[in-house]
């Protein structure tokens, strides 16, 4: 059973196009993120959502919109992709500060 | 704000040979200090914590850290490597409540040879 599960695991789609990554955890945690990981792989909080409202918004392009329609979900919506959004998206999720749990990741190529 | 240096962008090792990856970081304040692990193709996967109390620190798969608040360091040892440790190994350090808003390092490559 998954604890953090991100769907599509692979995204290849053309620039200028919108796309969404879904992500759900199902270990009761209040609080979920997600990261950039770039081709160096050089890791970066995105986002973090506690209990569907958010609480932290790193510098990202207002072109990303993560939607959390309730405490187990945090979806990551992508308005005109541009090359420079291929990356590794990774959703997590946490409660207090034990850990961090990762996703598999989703792999996003923009061509 | 905090920050975390991994002195080390790749280590190559031989098997059964011993390794260290280096960790410093920095804070005014009193942090959590982790370890992941990254596989090829898989999301992170925690190694080992430090939040408070004994030092030396012991982790899944072998792993060992060992946190010096005079050093402000947090290195990761294992005293004899296997080709499946072979990986991308970030340090992190969170001062929040929640482990998740952490900043990592920017990752060491460990590469064990036969």
């Amino acid at each position: 059973d998954t604890a953090v599960s991100q769907t599509p695991k692979y995204l290849v789609t053309q620039m200028g196009n919108d796309k969404s990554i879904k992500c759900e955890q199902n270990l009761g945690h209040d609080t979920m993120y997600w990261y950039k990981q770039d081709s160096k792989k050089f890791l970066k909080i995105m986002f973090s959502y506690n209990n569907k409202e958010l609480i932290i918004n790193e510098t990202v392009p207002n072109r990303f919109s993560p939607k959390s329609p309730d405490k187990a979900h945090l979806n990551l919506h992508i308005n005109s992709l541009e090359l420079g959004d291929s990356a590794v998206y990774f959703c997590a999720s946490s409660q207090d500060s034990t850990e961090a749990f990762f996703g598999q990741g989703t792999r996003l190529t923009v061509v | 704000a905090q920050s975390v240096t991994q002195l080390d962008s790749q280590v190559p090792v031989f098997e059964e040979a011993p390794v260290e990856l280096r960790c410093n970081y920095s804070s005014s304040v009193s942090v959590y200090l982790f370890w992941y692990v990254q596989y090829p193709n898989q999301g992170l996967q925690l190694l080992l914590k430090y939040l408070s109390g004994s030092t030396l620190v012991k982790g899944i798969n072998g792993f060992e850290a060992e946190f010096n608040k005079s050093q402000t360091s947090f290195h990761l040892r294992k005293p004899s490597v296997h080709i499946s440790d072979t990986a991308e190994y970030f340090c992190a350090v969170s001062k929040g409540t929640n482990a998740g808003k952490s900043t990592f390092g920017d990752g060491t490559t460990l590469t064990v040879k036969p």
